[in-house]
């Protein structure tokens, strides 16, 4: 089954603990993305990938870091978190990084932090 | 950068009738995608309609590029259709592709 596998699904942490969301799809995608999801805000995009060793910036980079060293994973990295990173995070990924390609997304991860 | 409107924000249904969401966006766009966030949070994808109109069962899309604007046309509403609906609009160009999301329309249809 095709799928984009987030981890965890749910978090409560503390501010300034390290802490990594992982982002695995099945698909042999080369594109993939993480999103915030906020009241009131809908979804803005973190960081995104085209391929292998190609991240670059969305809209709301600041405090997070990713990697792409290899097709299948897109982990995103809080390395301090604070509170105003709470929110529901989204992995997403589809085979290209062009117009037309259907977007899968991950289920979402809740994150807590305080 | 891309600015993405929605309109309206929440509109509650009697299941069974019409609406249309409207989307309206700036002119930095390639094309428009629409998605629906069920309540349970899962996002699919439902339309990628950089011009003219798609359909798919009971929704259907318009987008007039050359106007900035996208329609969402829901019809004979069903429970099922609660949730949010978004619209994207995508900008690409030589090594990026960017997606950003209008607020969303919260959609609640009624028995």
């Amino acid at each position: 089954e095709a799928q984009v596998t987030q981890n965890p699904r749910y978090l409560i942490t503390v501010t300034g603990k390290k802490l990594t969301v992982t982002c695995s799809q099945n698909m042999n995608h080369e594109y993939m993305s993480w999103y915030r999801q906020d009241p009131g805000l809908g979804l803005r995009q973190i960081y995104y990938s085209m391929n292998v060793e190609a991240t670059d910036k969305g809209d709301v980079p600041e405090g997070y870091k990713v990697s792409r060293k290899e097709k299948r994973n897109f982990p995103l990295i809080l390395e301090s978190p604070s509170p105003n990173q709470t929110s529901l995070y989204f992995c997403a990924s589809s085979r290209e990084g062009r117009a037309g390609n259907t977007i899968y997304f991950g289920e979402g991860s809740w994150l807590t932090v305080v | 950068g891309i600015q993405v409107e929605q309109s309206p924000p929440d509109l509650i249904l009697q299941e069974g009738a019409n609406s249309t969401l409207r989307c309206n966006f700036s002119d930095s766009v390639n094309n428009l995608q629409w998605f629906h966030q069920n309540p349970w949070g899962q996002l699919i994808n439902l339309f990628y309609i950089p011009s003219g109109t798609k359909q798919n069962g009971r929704l259907s899309a318009t987008t007039v590029a050359t106007e900035r604007y996208s329609l969402l046309y829901i019809s004979s509403s069903q429970t099922t259709d609660s949730g949010v609906y978004f619209c994207a609009a995508v900008s690409s160009g030589a090594g990026s592709y960017q997606l950003t999301f209008g607020k969303g329309t919260k959609l609640s249809v009624i028995p």
